[in-house]
């Protein structure tokens, strides 16, 4: 079974409006979270990271949220654009090692 | 700067036969990773480089994969004989690791379309 999972697995939402992507994980102990951003035909971008006292950090449009108790981020993204539209992967860090497990990923389609 | 350069972009071979990847990671880039990823799945770890030295390779298919790093800077990922499962996206990647500490970013390169007929 994974240790991190994203949902919805998919979305579709108009140009404009707002959206929130979910990541639950067990990996444990846990050291930091990143949100990747992966265009299509790209390799993935890191949007921001997350840390075990961080409960909020925002990067532009992106905010991201960290609920270390129950072991679930979110990333919500503002005011939509056309160019949101991409692969949104979650990756959660352990402090065993260097050890990193990726989410399958949230596939985001903004529409006009 | 330079991102992670990886080539070639697609490569179409048939089954049985070799194939080869390249990535030249970001200059002064300690840590260099290669991964696979399926349609709609995330990248998954095949091996990582602390400079030249292989530190986890746990994952990696070694009957049929190979890879190697030399002078760790530039890598290579080789797959003989490869089978029609291998077709994937494969993906490198780079970050300045520092010891004791993993939040570094992974820069990834825009990955080898790899399909097997």
């Amino acid at each position: 079974k994974n240790q991190v999972e994203q949902s919805p697995q998919s979305l579709i939402i108009l140009e404009g409006k707002n959206c929130t992507l979910q990541c639950n994980y067990t990996v444990s102990p846990f050291s930091n979270l990143r949100w990747y951003k992966q265009d299509t035909g790209r390799g993935p971008v890191s949007l921001t990271i997350m840390t075990f006292s961080e409960n909020t950090k925002s990067n532009g449009r992106y905010t991201a949220t960290l609920d270390a108790d129950t072991k679930q981020s979110s990333l919500h993204i503002t005011a939509s654009q056309l160019s949101d539209s991409a692969s949104y992967i979650c990756v959660v860090s352990s402090y065993n090692n260097n050890d990193m497990r990726f989410g399958a990923g949230t596939r985001l389609t903004v529409k006009p | 700067e330079a991102g992670v350069v990886q080539s070639p972009r697609y490569k179409i071979i048939e089954k049985k036969q070799p194939v080869a990847f390249w990535c030249n990671p970001i200059s002064g880039h300690n840590t260099l990773y290669w991964y696979r990823q399926n349609l709609g799945q995330g990248p998954e770890l095949l091996i990582r480089y602390e400079n030249e030295e292989a530190v986890d390779d746990s994952q990696l298919p070694k009957d049929r994969f190979s890879a190697e790093r030399l002078k760790g800077v530039d890598s290579t990922l080789k797959i003989q004989p490869a089978e029609l499962g291998d077709s994937a996206v494969y993906l490198c990647a780079s970050s300045l690791a520092v010891r004791g500490r993993n939040n570094s970013p992974l820069h990834f390169g825009n990955g080898t379309r790899l399909t097997v007929t």
